[in-house]
């Protein structure tokens, strides 16, 4: 099974400045036939269902602000909110979909320093 | 625009059957382009894939969960269910459905996921 492991478990970022979080899988979800990585973000604020920001690992979600971006190949992975907005105050998940498990990543909370 | 909405009790007691159902409206579950599927999160807690299903006759289950999880579908409803055995109290969560992007025929990633909804195991 794929374990997903994000960190850090929390941040606080000041409004306008960067905030990043790191997501490492146990094994490659890179498929080499298509060369896509099948690792996608969500972001879940309080009493909220998850939203889909990315997938592909670098691909925005129709809606997403360009402040969301996504990077990494293989087994790391890095979500960036260029400019941290009040707005953007969640819990942010990866997940692989490459196995039948379509694991997630413990969440990362962003709160405003 | 698609929307999913859950039904179902929000207290089940335990050794006994949880049973929700998802409607799903601005899509159809024939369509063969995708997967409908359970998701569910025990409170304060992260995300866990339960299982999900394509109308073209595949159907997944996290095998943790395959020995009491059931996923059937009514298409004169637009709706799809999940039945779950032998709750205890590890099964409190809230539970979501969703659309999964079909790739490969497998299910991928959520793009749409209902509200969710509470489900406590307790007598």
């Amino acid at each position: 099974d794929i374990v997903m492991t994000q960190s850090p478990d929390s941040l606080a970022v000041s409004l306008g400045e960067r905030a990043t979080i790191n997501c490492k899988s146990s094994q490659s979800v890179l498929h080499s036939p298509n060369n896509k990585n099948y690792l996608a973000w969500y972001q879940q604020k309080p009493g909220q269902p998850p939203k889909l920001l990315i997938h592909w690992a670098s691909t925005r979600e129709s809606g997403v602000p360009d402040r969301f971006s996504g990077s990494g190949s293989g087994t790391d992975f890095t979500l960036t909110i260029s400019s941290l907005q009040a707005e953007d105050v969640a819990v942010y998940y990866c997940q692989e979909y490459i196995s039948a498990l379509l694991t997630f990543g413990g969440g990362t909370k962003v709160e405003i320093k | 625009q698609l929307q999913l909405q859950e039904s179902g009790p929000g207290l089940v007691k335990p050794s006994e059957t949880l049973s929700l159902t998802c409607t799903v409206s601005g899509d159809s579950v024939t369509t063969s382009n995708n997967h409908w599927g359970w998701i569910r999160q025990p409170p304060g807690k992260g995300l866990e894939y339960i299982g999900s299903f394509s109308y073209s006759g595949n159907t997944y289950y996290n095998p943790t969960l395959t020995s009491r999880v059931t996923i059937s579908v009514d298409t004169s409803k637009n709706q799809f269910s999940l039945r779950l055995t032998s709750l205890t109290a590890a099964d409190t969560a809230v539970y979501y459905c969703a659309r999964h992007f079909d790739d490969y025929s497998l299910p991928r990633y959520s793009d749409y996921w209902g509200q969710g909804t509470l489900v406590t195991v307790s007598s």
